[in-house]
């Protein structure tokens, strides 16, 4: 157990739709990733958020969006969603936003678009 | 621009061998952090060793070590005494520090074997 937890664990929906992931980083974790890893694009670095301020920006596609909040948990928003948006969400999270901090993962939120 | 390539789609070892998964990148950058992730079939990410650029000696965390080559640019994940639940893909990962993201080979699909 990396101590990253993202809800919910799985989600279904329809195109069209919009959808809100969750992530909780680890105790004293101020950085918060978001990865999208898909059998075509593999592993992709979306956003991070550090001490809730944007802090780098990856391949998100402006259909997503992402916040983090005071008590520093973070959700990404899509909405309009395509079938090509079906993936795997990761949420990582590390002390700080040095390139030596070990990014912790969490068990990933599977998203099915029908 | 920053890139890792995982070469060996899939590799097969017997338990109690050891198994070396290869690694390479790609920096103009001297400071970087280089990272191996284990996603077995359940699909979390869980992280395994972490090599710093500037680190004199190999990492080492128990059964798994890092043979880094800076001259070659290679990273290479060796796996002592191979168990059943080594069975996973493994994904080398590198962070520049002029940059905020990990960065993925396609990873390795490593099979324990009785």
């Amino acid at each position: 157990d990396s101590g990253v937890t993202q809800t919910p664990k799985h989600l279904i929906t329809a195109t069209g739709q919009r959808v809100t992931l969750r992530c909780s980083p680890r105790s004293g974790d101020l950085s918060v990733y978001w990865y999208q890893q898909s059998l075509d694009q593999g592993l992709q670095f979306l956003i991070q958020y550090y001490n809730g301020e944007e802090r780098a920006k990856g391949n998100i596609l402006e259909r997503f969006s992402a916040q983090q909040f005071p008590d520093l948990h973070s959700e990404l928003n899509l909405s309009s969603l395509e079938l090509g948006d079906s993936a795997l969400y990761f949420c990582a999270s590390s002390v700080e936003s040095r390139f030596t901090d070990t990014q912790y993962f969490g068990p990933g939120t599977r998203l099915t678009v029908l | 621009a920053q890139k890792i390539t995982q070469t060996q789609p899939g590799m097969f070892v017997q338990e109690k061998e050891a198994v070396t998964l290869d690694c390479t990148y790609d920096t103009s950058d001297p400071s970087y952090g280089l990272f191996w992730y284990k996603q077995p079939s359940s699909g979390e990410m869980i992280f395994l060793i972490y090599q710093g650029s500037y680190d004199q000696q190999n990492a080492t965390e128990g059964r798994y070590s890092l043979n880094f080559q800076k001259a070659r640019k290679s990273a290479n994940l060796v796996i002592s005494a191979s168990q059943l639940g080594d069975s996973a893909m493994y994904f080398c990962a590198m962070r520049e520090r002029n940059t905020d993201k990990l960065i993925f080979g396609t990873g390795t699909r490593l099979q324990v074997f009785p």
